[in-house]
């Protein structure tokens, strides 16, 4: 079946470390994104990419880090300068066209938790 | 300010009754998109209905239905015949077509839950 998958589910990082959360599609979506989830608020863009080998940042960038090597793939890597990185990551993909966006899918989430 | 409001942080609804989600929105962009999306315990995001600011009619999907009040900068969301597996939370986002890359902006989320 075509959708997003992300992993790893839960992970647990020690402060100072650097971590990589996968996000893999196979729905041939253009247009990939990555976000925080907090409790009680609304998601909050951090990178997303439209094309292969090309992307920006969103409104929360700072300590994050992205690639898009290829158009199935946009891993997100959490830096040890993320001060608060304990948080729920969504990824997310659309078809790219300019009268669909929006109409996200997303993945199932990876829950990162900082000790 | 806040440019999408979702006033109710919780609600019960008897199942089989309606439910209905406000979500307020502020822009002034006179062209601008609508969504709502649910999200289950298992965290997925999905994608439920879309109402464009230029649509003379409410946007329908099944049990799902837009109530767009375009004066009122209204665009709640109708669930009829609410079921066990509506329990969820349920997020409003507004997308302005000023902004070129057209990014969602996102409400803080309602969780509604379904008594059986």
């Amino acid at each position: 079946d075509g959708g997003i998958t992300q992993s790893p589910k839960y992970l647990f990082r020690k402060e100072g470390q650097n971590v990589t959360l996968s996000c893999e599609q196979n729905l041939n979506h253009d247009a990939m994104y990555w976000y925080r989830q907090d409790p009680g608020q609304g998601l909050r863009l951090i990178y997303y990419s439209q094309i292969v080998n090309d992307f920006q940042k969103g409104d929360i960038a700072e300590g994050y880090s992205v690639s898009r090597e290829k158009k199935e793939s946009f891993p997100l890597t959490v830096t040890s300068a993320q001060k608060n990185p304990t948080a729920f990551y969504l990824c997310a993909s659309s078809i790219g066209d300019r009268g669909r966006v929006g109409e996200l899918f997303f993945g199932e989430g990876s829950r990162l938790t900082v000790l | 300010a806040q440019k999408i409001t979702q006033t109710q942080p919780g609600m019960f609804v008897q199942e089989k009754e309606a439910v209905t989600l406000d979500c307020t929105y502020d822009t002034s962009d006179p062209s601008y998109g609508l969504f709502w999306y649910k999200q289950p315990s298992s965290g997925e995001m999905i994608f439920l209905i879309y109402q464009g600011s230029y649509d003379q009619q409410n946007a329908t999907e099944g049990r799902y239905s837009l109530n767009f009040q375009k004066a009122r900068k209204s665009a709640n969301l109708v669930i009829s015949a609410s079921q066990l597996g509506d329990s969820a939370m349920y997020f409003c986002a507004m997308r302005e077509d000023w902004d070129s890359n057209y990014q969602l902006i996102w409400g803080a989320g309602t969780k509604l839950i379904i008594k059986p």
